[in-house]
């Protein structure tokens, strides 16, 4: 398995510019996550899918950002219009999501590459 | 809510020395411990993770953590650090009822010394 796929792995780009940031989940998982890192705030969790369906975005900064994951192997981020305070690494993870009751559902989130996004 | 506190930026030890990282972590529930390591440029990796069962956990890499339900930690350990084990180290909680996503703490880096 090629794991999870991120495209562009880097991109720069100017204030003001729409940015979308691209997924290839691992065949076969049901959920999707979408992580920011920078060194001021870490890694944080801004939107994950379950089944294709958006469950938690309460991490999503503003809205400027939004998700969306038209089937079960491909997801996007975009930003719009991008500022500086953007810039970030974001990374991309899928897990399997187990149909069984809630407190047995606990399988590990394996991450993308991640995409280097640097807005001037 | 839950939440995920690693209390040291960074560990600085010599090659073949033991190796720990601490990490406590708060929840409602039941907690689901991970640790992922992040090599430079690179996604995080997943090393191990308690769910339940023995409180000792083994993971790749020759890494090991410890449950401590008590004094809710999961610090992760290894018994001789290696120069290639110099990397971000992240450890996160999963609170059964916040549903399928994960708390990361804010990280420590290793740097192991030859």
């Amino acid at each position: 398995d090629a794991g999870v796929i991120q495209s562009p792995r880097h991109e720069v780009t100017e204030m003001g510019q729409e940015v979308t940031l691209r997924c290839k989940p691992i065949s076969g998982h049901n959920s999707l996550f979408w992580y920011r890192q920078t060194m001021m705030r870490g890694l944080e969790l801004l939107i994950y899918f379950n089944n294709n369906v958006p469950i938690d975005d309460s991490g999503m900064p503003e809205d400027r950002f939004s998700a969306k994951m038209p089937n079960a192997s491909f997801s996007t981020l975009k930003i719009q219009p991008s500022e500086p305070r953007d810039s970030a690494v974001y990374f991309c993870a899928s897990s399997h999501r187990a149909f069984l009751p809630r407190e047995r559902s606990y399988n590990e989130q394996f991450f993308g590459p991640g995409t280097r996004l640097t807005v001037l | 809510a839950q939440s995920v506190a690693q209390p040291e930026d960074q560990v600085n030890v010599a090659e073949g020395n033991p190796l720990t990282v601490k990490c406590t972590y708060s929840v409602s529930g039941n907690p689901y411990l991970f640790w992922y390591v992040q090599y430079p440029n690179r996604g995080l990796q997943f090393l191990l993770k308690y769910i339940t069962g023995d409180n000792l956990v083994k993971g790749s890499y020759g890494f090991e953590a410890e449950f401590n339900k008590s004094q809710t930690s999961f610090h992760l350990k290894k018994p001789s650090a290696l120069v290639s084990d110099s990397a971000l180290y992240f450890c996160a909680v999963r609170d059964v009822a916040a549903g399928n996503k994960l708390t990361f703490g804010g990280g420590t880096r290793v740097l192991v010394k030859p």
